[in-house]
């Protein structure tokens, strides 16, 4: 079956443009997740969905980034005004469950901002 | 923010050898403690998942357990192959999502 899939994979912006992600989550799982992974630096949380329950966005870095979640099922990462920080690989996952599930990682987008 | 730490960072290691790895994470509020394995130029692929204190978990030459009450988990692979070459992730799960820097591993041919 098909897995996570994410778009673009690669995305190379100038500095105050604003970007946007993608995600494709599998077909069914109601938790997605967003994380990114800055160079050098491990996997930092950014954002999660489940079900219809209002999103936690605690782990967002700033309020340029915003996530939203369309019936249930794809989701999209808006970074506005980007910075050169912002460059990282940004990482979606998507699982049947919260908390105790295993996350199934999609392919990551590079983002590279100039 | 709470801390997830990993260790060793990086080790090598002979075909052949069995080695461990140990993740820390905070006894309070745990929901459950995940391993990935991160090939470069891969997504991360999930190991194991595990809830309970005192749980083991096997997939092939390679194992886990947890200690919720002391807040670590063990990551074991025997006789490594250098297919097993990889960063070994761990993820806390409390209210939020942690993960751990990770180890990396390399196997020696």
């Amino acid at each position: 079956g098909a897995g996570v899939s994410q778009s673009p994979s690669n995305k190379v912006t100038e500095k105050g443009k604003d970007v946007e992600l993608r995600c494709d989550p599998i077909s069914g799982h109601t938790a997605l997740y967003w994380y990114r992974q800055s160079l050098g630096q491990g996997l930092e949380f950014l954002i999660y969905f489940q079900g219809n329950s209002a999103p936690d966005k605690s782990g967002l870095p700033s309020d340029r980034f915003s996530a939203e979640r369309t019936g249930g099922s794809v989701s999209t990462l808006t970074i506005q005004r980007t910075q050169q920080e912002d460059s990282a690989v940004y990482l979606c996952a998507s699982s049947p469950g919260l908390y105790s599930y295993e996350q199934y990682f999609g392919p990551g987008t590079r983002l590279t901002v100039t | 923010i709470l801390n997830v730490e990993q260790s060793p960072q990086s080790l090598h290691v002979q075909e052949g050898d069995s080695t461990n790895f140990t993740c820390s994470f905070p006894s309070s509020n745990f929901y459950a403690l995940h391993w990935y394995r991160w090939e470069t130029a891969k997504s991360p692929e999930a190991l194991f998942v595990m809830t309970l204190n005192g749980d083991e978990k096997k997939k092939g030459r390679i194992s886990a357990t947890l200690n919720t009450k002391e807040g670590y988990s063990y990551l074991y692979i025997k006789g490594s192959q250098p297919e097993d070459s990889a960063t070994y992730l761990c993820a806390f799960t409390g209210n939020q999502f942690y993960f751990g820097t990770g180890t990396s591993l390399t196997v020696i041919p």
